[in-house]
């Protein structure tokens, strides 16, 4: 099955720092869902995004849906050790119902 | 309070066994999803299901069945002809209605372990 190119896959971060990771579709997506994931746990819905170019923001985080509709980004600015987790893009792409998630970025926070 | 209901969140199962995973909503969504989570991997689709009575196969539905008798309810059954049925399973519901909205909500998972 189809699945989504999230990068990086990983990351190391000094407290305090800004984070960028994206997705990117070789086909087009009617949406753009980005998820946390603690381990054992369900991923918890961050923010949603719904029209090309649209930027939105939830607290320090801030996600942008691709002009192309083809990419999303996520941004975390001033990380803090909670963001630690495993943070996953989710795209329906256009005449479809169907979610297809990122293989996910691992992020860990050094204090 | 409004959500969505997994369980068990443990279950263990000896080879050659069926199993079935409980899914609940309260959200009043139509549609519903089940996702199988291997360590370090991204979510796989396995079936949805957009109102009662319907379903669809999503990208891994070989070894598993369902059934959408109620709106509330998505139970997925992880048959025998699954090779490799250990996993972290996920449900989620879908809260929008029309083509261009949607937000997809998980429960908390059931891992399933065959022994």
């Amino acid at each position: 099955g189809q699945q989504l190119n999230q990068s990086p896959q990983s990351m190391f971060i000094q407290e305090g720092e800004d984070v960028s990771m994206n997705c990117t579709s070789s086909s087009i997506f009617n949406t753009w869902l980005w998820y946390k994931q603690d381990p054992g746990e369900g991923p918890v819905l961050l923010i949603a995004l719904y029209k090309a170019g649209e930027l939105t923001s939830n607290g320090r985080l801030t996600a942008q849906f691709g002009i192309t509709r083809k990419d999303s980004f996520l941004n975390i600015s001033a990380s803090i050790p909670s963001d630690v987790g495993i943070y996953f893009c989710a795209g329906r792409p256009s005449g479809t119902y169907k979610y297809i998630f990122g293989t996910g970025t691992r992020l860990k926070v050094l204090a | 309070d409004g959500g969505i209901t997994q369980s068990p969140k443990y279950l263990f199962r000896k080879e050659g066994q069926n199993v079935t995973l409980s899914c609940e909503q309260n959200l009043n969504h139509d549609a519903m999803y089940w996702y199988r989570q291997d360590p370090g991997q991204g979510l796989r689709l396995i079936y949805y299901s957009q109102i009662v009575n319907d379903f669809q196969k999503g990208d891994i539905a070989e070894g598993y069945s369902v059934s959408r008798e109620k709106k509330e309810s998505f139970p997925l059954t992880v048959t025998s002809a699954q090779k490799n049925p250990t996993a972290f399973y996920l449900c989620a519901s879908r809260g929008g209605t029309g083509e261009d909205t949607g937000e997809l909500f998980f429960g908390e998972g059931s891992r399933l372990t065959v022994l």
